[in-house]
Order: C-alpha cells, then sequence, then structure tokens
C-alpha cells in the first residue's frame, strides 16, 4: 500500500514567522510532487509542483525535494493570517495515479 | 476558477437511492481523476481515465460505484443504493499527462445521505 504520511498538525506560526510543512512518501519510484492548499468547504489549489532533487522557490513558497530520503517539504516565509488552511501533499505514484496525505492544518497567530 | 466544472454542487439523498455527479475536465486535458474526501481527511483516490480508458479503479470501491467518460470528454460518477457512510465530497481533477501532470481540481460535489 503506497502512502504519503504527514503531520495533521493543528501547526500554529507566528505572523511573519516561516511555516515549515513536512511530507514522506513511500514509493521510491514517485517523480512528481505537488503541496496544494485546501480553505475550509473548498477544493484543493495548487501552490507548487517539484520535480527534481532540491529547492524550488515560487514568491513567498519554497518546495524542497530529498528523493534519497523520500521526503518533500514546504515552508511558507512572511506568514500572513491568509495562510491560514490544510496543506496537502500529493505524490504520482509510478502507475501515474495521484495520492494525498491526509493534510497539516496550519493556523497563522496574528 | 480553474476551468474544472461539476454538476451538481450539493446533493441530498435518502438511502437507497442512486445519484449521478458529472466533471467537465479543462478541454485539452486527457487525464480525469476522481476523489472522495471526508472531514479532516486528504482527498481518497478512486478512479481515473486517460482519454475514456479507466486505467485504474480503488480497491476500496464497492462494486456500488461505477464511473465512465465517454468519448474522453467528460466523466460521470454514479454510486448506486446510497449508504449514510456515502457521505462526503467529491473531488474530479484534470490534467495533462506527460506535460506536467499537474492536476486541477473542480469545486466539488457534496454528498449528503440521509
Amino acid at each position: 500500500q503506497k502512502e504519503v504520511e504527514q503531520n495533521s498538525g493543528p501547526l500554529s506560526v507566528p505572523e511573519g514567522a516561516i511555516a515549515s510543512l513536512n511530507c514522506t512518501y513511500s514509493d521510491r519510484g514517485s517523480q512528481s510532487f505537488f503541496w496544494y492548499r485546501q480553505y475550509s468547504g473548498k477544493s484543493p489549489e495548487l501552490i507548487m509542483s517539484i520535480y527534481s532533487n532540491g529547492d524550488k522557490e515560487d514568491g513567498r513558497f519554497t518546495a524542497q525535494l530529498n528523493k534519497a530520503s523520500q521526503y518533500v517539504s514546504l515552508l511558507i516565509r512572511d506568514s500572513q493570517p491568509s495562510d491560514s488552511a490544510t496543506y496537502l501533499c500529493a505524490v504520482m505514484l509510478q502507475d501515474d495515479k495521484i495520492i494525498f496525505g491526509k493534510g497539516t492544518r496550519l493556523h497563522i497567530l496574528p | 476558477d480553474t476551468g474544472v466544472s461539476q454538476d451538481p454542487r450539493h446533493k441530498i439523498t435518502k438511502r437507497g437511492q442512486n445519484v449521478t455527479f458529472r466533471c467537465d475536465p479543462i478541454s485539452e486535458h486527457n487525464r480525469l481523476y476522481w476523489y472522495r474526501q471526508t472531514l479532516g481527511q486528504g482527498p481518497e483516490f478512486l478512479t481515473y481515465f486517460q482519454n475514456e480508458a479507466q486505467l485504474e479503479k480503488s480497491r476500496l470501491l464497492s462494486d456500488r460505484f461505477s464511473a465512465e467518460r465517454p468519448k474522453g470528454s467528460f466523466s460521470t460518477l454514479e454510486i448506486q443504493r446510497t449508504e449514510q457512510g456515502d457521505s462526503a465530497m467529491y473531488l474530479c481533477a484534470s490534467s495533462l499527462a506527460g506535460v506536467t501532470d499537474t492536476q486541477y481540481f473542480g469545486p466539488g460535489t457534496r454528498l449528503t445521505v440521509l
């Protein structure tokens, strides 16, 4: 059973600080990784995708991938109250199926 | 708005009834996925299509669930003889396989089974 693991939280971070979200996956052959943000009652919206080892930056967001450790992370700099949401890690398996973790609830403290 | 639409947005039904949901993907996308999400959980994979071919169906999915994607365009998900445990948000996503594989989600259909 292929799995994606995330700490469910809640993770509380002061406004303006860096939020760090982590994800591990079990399928060593996975090549594509995604972070989604989901507000309560809404559908997931894509934040970033990452395919290669290392860091990928987009505005206040940085995704980090380490395939050897089967680990993906998302850093949010200068956290804002509007960043309060559930963050979902998604992994494309070798059979092209995309599976999700349970999500980490992030709460930015004003 | 991602360009993926789902209909209806909400459905309330009585136990034992059949329901059908529709998803219209982004027009050029060849992959279409169905997920189910309950409160506090991540989206749970149900099935996916490449064009009109159904490539995989979750082993967790009972034979009461069926999905189609005729002509590789829109897709329907049917649940027969609904049970209270089927109450959830049903999400559809589409992607362009082999380019970015990034999924774009529709707004979801919230099903309540009484």
